[in-house]
């Protein structure tokens, strides 16, 4: 199994461009997680999926950020327009069932810096 | 919502015995991870606990008390590359899973 996918692992980019994270889960897993992690905040939960289903989206810090899952093997993550705060390490997790005992899998991370 | 308490740093020595303390608040429980985050990469799992009492794996061990909201992760025999970022993680209903700040351990030689 290859694990979590995601991409680009680098991006950089200036202020008020379009970004897109793009991750796919791993074979199977039906839900499917996306982390922001920043040294100040830690690793903040942004939304989740179940099944392509946005369950929880809470953690959206704003309109500038938009997920989708268009089918089980992919997830995009959008930051329109994009700002210096937005600067951190977007992770990507999947996992199978809703049982309290299953373990998320996360994939190696996309680390973004706005300009 | 949910609180997550842990430390922020750690230091101990080369074959030492570390305990990293953790403590939550939280509005429905579905159990307690343990993750470990080497630098610059993503965490992986260490231990999952939802019955009171002691989860032992290897080197690693992982108690929990929900009566109290607290967890601990005890580190034996530790080794330079234990050295890394230790997160505690809360399930509520739903499977939402919430992280502490970390707990970052340096071992010294």
């Amino acid at each position: 199994d290859a694990g979590v996918i995601q991409s680009p692992r680098h991006e950089v980019t200036e202020m008020g461009q379009e970004v897109t994270l793009r991750c796919k889960p791993i074979s199977g897993h039906d839900y499917l997680f996306w982390y922001r992690q920043t040294m100040m905040r830690g690793l903040e939960l942004l939304i989740y999926f179940n099944n392509n289903v946005p369950i929880d989206d809470s953690g959206m810090p704003e309109d500038r950020f938009s997920a989708k899952m268009p089918n089980a093997s992919f997830s995009t993550l959008k930051i329109q327009p994009s700002e210096p705060r937005d600067s951190a390490v977007y992770f990507c997790a999947s996992s199978r069932g809703p049982s309290g005992a299953n373990v998320l899998t996360f994939g190696a991370g996309s680390r973004l810096t706005v300009l | 919502g949910q609180n997550i308490d842990q430390p922020t740093e750690m230091t101990a020595t080369e074959g030492a015995i570390v305990q990293i303390n953790c403590t939550y608040q939280t509005s429905g429980f579905n159990g307690l991870f343990w993750y470990q985050q080497h630098a610059g990469e993503a965490p992986t799992f260490l231990s999952y606990n939802v019955l009171d009492g002691l989860e032992e794996k290897g080197r690693f061990s992982s108690f929990l008390s929900r009566s109290k909201g607290y967890s601990y992760l005890l580190l034996k025999e530790l080794q330079m590359k234990d050295s890394a970022s230790y997160l505690c993680a809360v399930k509520a209903a739903g499977n939402k899973l919430t992280f502490g700040g970390g707990t970052r351990v340096l071992v010294k030689p």
